[in-house]
């Protein structure tokens, strides 16, 4: 119930494509998702993030479309540039909890093709 | 601003050693959130540590352990170092211990930690 289950490993995209990278979970009571972008060598950083009480948030070529009934969210990268090309994680963190955990997906690592 | 900083940036020991990690975070972050990332897959939490007490604990042995001290820095430690422990071992801070839209989690570059 703690798992974020995270879709396609790997996402091959030409340059101005979109790229769409899914992920599931299970526990009803995760109340944060963020997505997080990670180049080799490097922590990862956030991209955006979203809360559960709307259902589309959009940060320039970046989209969060967030579907609850589904506990499914994915993530939209629009006009996909090959500066795009690193791996992206989402996460999601426990309402309830007073911890800082985040439970992170599996990674889908990008690649965009000039 | 200077980010999340850890030291060092690369390891390498033998099994049945011990390491220290260290982390700095963002300053004015009381928060600090160890996390452990095994080549290919996502990060894992092991603990968070929110104005010096322990705030949580992830499915790791009781061969890690951590503290954070009074400038909120942090320190990870690992005994009986296995292969498996062979990770990058990355060090989050925030400004509160829970994770939100008004309290993001910044990840320092982390540490690669390789066990022969």
């Amino acid at each position: 119930q703690q798992q974020v289950k995270q879709s396609p490993q790997s996402l091959i995209v030409q340059k101005g494509g979109i790229s769409i990278i899914n992920c599931a979970y299970e526990n009803t009571a995760f109340d944060y998702f963020p997505w997080y972008q990670q180049f080799p060598g490097k922590g990862p950083a956030l991209l955006i993030a979203i809360r559960p009480d709307v259902s589309e948030k959009k940060e320039g070529r970046f989209t969060i479309s967030f579907n609850k009934s589904a506990k499914q969210f994915s993530l939209h990268i629009m006009d996909s540039q090959p500066g795009d090309s690193a791996t992206y994680f989402c996460a999601a963190s426990h309402g309830s909890s007073n911890t800082g955990k985040l439970i992170f997906g599996q990674g889908t690592t990008l690649q965009v093709k000039p | 601003d200077a980010g999340v900083t850890q030291s060092p940036t690369h390891l390498i020991k033998t099994r049945g050693q011990h390491v220290t990690l260290r982390c700095s975070p963002i300053s004015g972050h009381k928060s600090v959130s160890w996390y452990q990332q095994v080549l290919g897959q996502g990060p894992q939490f092991i603990f968070q540590y929110y104005e010096k007490e322990e705030r949580g604990r992830g499915n790791f042995p009781d061969r890690f352990s951590a503290r954070q001290f009074p400038n909120y820095s942090s320190e990870l430690n690992v005994n009986a170092l296995l292969l498996g422990d062979s990770a990058l071992y990355l060090c989050a801070s925030s400004v509160q211990g829970r994770p939100g839209p008004y309290n993001e989690q910044f990840f320092g570059p982390g540490t690669r930690l390789t066990v022969l």
